[in-house]
């Protein structure tokens, strides 16, 4: 059974601050999600990938299939990006139950 | 997101009453999944089901049963509410494999039981 293990737990920055979190996992898989939780908000799907780097606007998710390692980018935050990330792997490989990770939470001060 | 809706978003109950949770999708998804979130925790599979009929356990089912009469619906019931099951329950929906997220959440229910 997989196992997923984020850091930081708590991150704090300055608007503008380049921000990485990352995520490792123990059991080779399909792929990886990232997902992010406002506070008292519900969870919004982020990324999902298999291999190599996805964008979407200020934020960038990289995986390293071998290194059984992924990372989450934002460049240039904001003080809305505060919230809290969460990585999820399947549970086995090419199942569609996921395991989560505990979560980042990020607060973006002005 | 449209597409998927929980119902009650908030409830108190007391212990021993039983309590039942709705979700209820629109996309036509064949894979729905209930979850727990606690302090502490990361999300934690109570229930998922592949199908009408089709469900099964995840890792926290005890005390918890799930019923998928149709497609679009699935229900969580706790049979005899209990203080420990006092947490934000997530319903979840996955598309196909080629869609760009995968994982779409209902908006979660905050149950209480005193």
């Amino acid at each position: 059974k997989n196992e997923v293990e984020q850091s930081p737990q708590n991150l704090t920055a300055q608007e503008g601050e380049f921000i990485t979190i990352n995520c490792s996992y123990s059991v080779g898989i399909s792929a990886l999600h990232w997902l992010q939780q406002h506070p008292g908000g519900g969870i919004v799907s982020l990324f999902m990938l298999s291999s190599g780097k996805k964008k979407h606007g200020r934020l960038i998710a990289t995986i390293n299939i071998q290194e059984k390692h992924s990372s989450l980018h934002i460049t240039a935050s904001h003080p809305r990006d505060s919230a809290v990330y969460i990585c999820a792997v399947p549970a086995f490989y090419n199942t569609d139950k996921l395991i989560f990770g505990t979560g980042t939470r990020l607060q973006v001060f002005p | 997101d449209a597409g998927i809706t929980q119902s009650p978003r908030h409830k108190v109950t007391e212990t021993g009453t039983p309590v039942t949770l709705r979700c209820h999708q629109t996309e036509n998804h064949r894979y729905m999944y209930w979850y727990r979130q606690d302090p502490g925790h990361g999300l934690r599979l109570i229930h998922y089901s592949y199908g009408v009929k089709d469900t099964d356990k995840g890792e926290v089912s005890d005390g918890y049963s799930v019923s998928r009469s149709k497609t679009e619906d699935f229900l969580l019931t706790l049979e005899s509410a209990t203080s420990s099951q006092t947490s934000v329950y997530f319903c979840a929906i996955s598309g196909p494999r080629d869609s760009p997220y995968g994982y779409t959440f209902g908006s979660g229910t905050r149950l209480t039981v005193v």
